[in-house]
């Protein structure tokens, strides 16, 4: 079963303007984490939340976490054509292993 | 990606065949970790290392064995394929637990059971 779930599965927007994804999990975390992954391609680590943090920051990335929701959302600024993309939390469910989503497909226009 | 490599790339196989897919790490990080990728079920723990000789099963085992007998290289080992198993399995590693750190992916190894 899976711990996470995005929301929505799939979104497409024009360059520019802002992406938000979410994801809710189901049990306690010590993290939660997201990746991004292009087609064809591995997953890539693009930021880690405490479970005591609610917001962290990296570069045009915005994560915030409530863990009283079990809901963290991902945000996305002045997306770009690159941007094009899935993109997965994840969290540990407090073991030392992390269980994914199934993913947001993200897609950009020029 | 830097410092993990999965072999072969892409495979094809008879239903019934053993098969064995790599992942090498020159990061000599303690975890390594094997999922497959499905349409609409994400990525799905298969087996994971948390040392040499030291391995655990994960959600969707069933069909599968590893093997870890140096830092560096984990095992994955279909026993008898089967068409079920025709999937993209992904290799990460990771210095610690992942309390404190990601992962880094492998690029991925296209199996396909015919």
């Amino acid at each position: 079963s899976q711990q996470g779930e995005e929301d929505p599965q799939a979104l497409s927007i024009q360059e520019g303007e802002n992406a938000t994804m979410n994801c809710s999990y189901k049990t306690s975390i010590n993290n939660l984490q997201w990746y991004r992954q292009n087609s064809g391609r591995g997953l890539v680590h693009l930021i880690l939340i405490r479970s005591n943090e609610r917001e962290k920051h990296s570069g045009r990335l915005r994560v915030t976490l409530d863990t009283s929701k079990k809901s963290s959302s991902l945000l996305i600024t002045a997306s770009r054509a690159a941007d094009t993309a899935s993109y997965f939390c994840a969290t540990d469910a407090r073991t030392d292993k992390l269980i994914f989503g199934t993913g947001t497909r993200l897609q950009v226009f020029p | 990606d830097a410092g993990i490599t999965q072999s072969p790339r892409h495979k094809v196989t008879e239903t019934g065949t053993p098969v064995t897919l790599r992942c090498h790490q020159t990061e000599n990080h303690r975890y390594m970790y094997w999922y497959r990728q499905d349409p609409g079920h994400g990525l799905r723990l298969i087996h994971y290392s948390y040392g040499v000789k030291d391995t655990d099963k994960g959600e969707v085992s069933d069909g599968y064995s590893v093997s870890r007998s140096k830092t560096e290289d984990f095992l994955l080992t279909l026993e008898s394929a089967t068409s079920s198993q025709t999937s993209v399995y992904f290799c990460a590693i990771s210095e610690s637990n992942v309390r404190d750190y990601g992962y880094t992916f492998g690029s991925g190894t296209r199996l396909t059971v015919v």
